[in-house]
């Protein structure tokens, strides 16, 4: 089955400096990379997707790559916020089920 | 903009007691989804459920598990005789079509404290 591996588990930068994390995938079947913010106490919320047809997407400060050849991913979020920080999860989907990553927790300083 | 309700939010049980956490999908979708999330971990797919009957499960669905959509709009997952090691957070999602790029909507989740 499909296996996502996340890094780094944690992340600190200066407000106002970029964030990168990056994923892998291991079925190279999975064709849709959706990336995930979770706030304390709260679901997860979609912040971002990409598709396999697509090499890279950017919404506003955030961005996603995507290899598929080497079948890695990345979200790339400039000008950090302190509303930034939270839990971010990639994940990796065929068809029906969403498998993700561990997690990156994210903090920005200001 | 339409959202999941997952009740209760939170929940306390004593070990071996049955729970049954409840969601509310969003109205035109069609595929229901329950993960869980222990707390500090990552969210783990548990069970997704089609047409009135479960399309795939992980390990993690054992025999204490089961889920049913009895009425038409609630999704239940219920846990028969909880452990301490049940104790996570529960996610409902739904999806509206099963193309391979269509938006998981998730709810705010439900907590379980087994003691």
């Amino acid at each position: 089955g499909e296996n996502v591996e996340q890094h780094p588990s944690t992340l600190s930068v200066q407000e106002g400096d970029s964030a990168v994390i990056k994923c892998t995938y291991s079925d190279s079947a999975s064709n849709y990379f959706p990336w995930y913010k979770q706030e304390l106490g709260k679901g997860p919320q979609l912040i971002i997707d990409i598709r396999s047809n697509v090499g890279e997407k950017k919404d506003q400060r955030i961005a996603v790559t995507l290899n598929k050849t080497a079948k890695h991913f990345s979200l790339h979020i400039t000008e950090t916020q302190p509303e930034d920080s939270a839990v971010y999860f990639c994940a990796a989907r065929r068809l029906g089920k969403l498998v993700f990553g561990a997690g990156t927790i994210l903090r920005v300083k200001s | 903009e339409p959202e999941v309700t997952q009740t209760p939010s939170h929940q306390v049980t004593q070990m071996g007691q049955e729970v049954i956490l409840r969601c509310v999908p969003i109205s035109n979708h069609l595929y229901f989804y329950w993960y869980r999330q222990i707390l500090g971990q990552k969210v783990e797919f548990l069970v997704s459920f089609y047409n009135n009957e479960i399309s795939e499960k992980s390990e993690i669905f054992d025999d204490q598990f089961s889920v049913e959509r009895p009425d038409g709009s609630n999704f239940t997952l219920k846990i028969r005789s909880t452990k301490l090691e049940d104790s996570a957070m529960y996610f409902c999602a739904t999806l509206r079509r099963l193309a391979s790029t269509g938006e998981l909507f998730f709810g705010e989740g439900s907590r379980l404290t087994v003691l």
